[in-house]
């Protein structure tokens, strides 16, 4: 059974740039969360999604947006890229939620210069 | 929001050695989760526990959902076990909040 993937692993942007991060998650689940992971910050939520629709959102300025296909695989963008979004981004896969075990991908190292 | 506190922040142990890590959260949560962050950033699930005892192998976790704490037990760490511990709190509202962690060094 494979497990979640993202892609890409490593993403070097400069500032004012945006990016997209892609996250397919474990078949057969329909919950995906993304969180932003940093030194001084720890790990942030972002989003969760369930069948398309996004349930709660984290404290993110609105450069920050996300989306669920149909399909249960899930985008994040984030626009005018700025220093403070070097970032370790994870996404996480569940069947049912927060109400059941987590798998995180291996996420994406974005680098901003 | 509730605050997740964990403890210690830094354990140094000799293989062998059993430890207990410690997550207090502020505030009654409906889902509680540990992880293992390993040194190249994977985040493991080790137990999903929102109340009551599990074990898996040398791991286990208890959380006293009324008391709002939660235990990790490591038994017989190997130097395999190093790396970040966390633990993971939800509410209810679809959004897990982190602690910070407690680093571990399982020395040969």
């Amino acid at each position: 059974k494979a497990g979640v993937t993202q892609t890409p692993r490593y993403l070097i942007k400069t500032r004012g740039q945006q990016v997209t991060l892609s996250c397919s998650p474990i078949s057969g689940h329909r919950s995906v969360s993304w969180y932003q992971q940093t030194p001084g910050q720890g790990l942030q939520f972002l989003f969760e999604y369930f069948s398309e629709t996004q349930r709660n959102k984290g404290n993110f300025p609105g450069r920050f947006s996300g989306r669920q296909f149909s399909n249960s695989r899930s985008e994040m963008n984030v626009s005018t890229l700025e220093l403070g979004d070097s970032a370790l981004y994870l996404c996480a896969s569940s069947s049912r939620g927060t109400n059941y075990g987590y798998t995180f991908g291996s996420g994406t190292r974005l680098t901003v210069v | 929001g509730i605050q997740v506190e964990q403890s210690p922040p830094d354990l140094i142990l000799q293989e062998g050695a059993n430890s207990t890590l410690r997550c207090n959260f502020s505030d009654s949560v409906n889902n509680l989760q540990w992880f293992h962050q390993n040194p190249w950033g994977q985040l493991i699930n080790l137990f999903y526990i929102p109340s009551g005892t599990k074990q898996n192998g040398r791991l286990s976790a208890t959380t006293v959902a009324t008391e709002r704490y939660s235990l990790l037990y490591i038994s017989s760490s190997q130097t395999t076990d190093s790396g970040v511990y966390f633990c993971a709190v939800d509410s209810g509202t679809y959004k897990y909040i982190f602690g910070t962690g407690t680093r571990l060094k399982v020395l040969a």
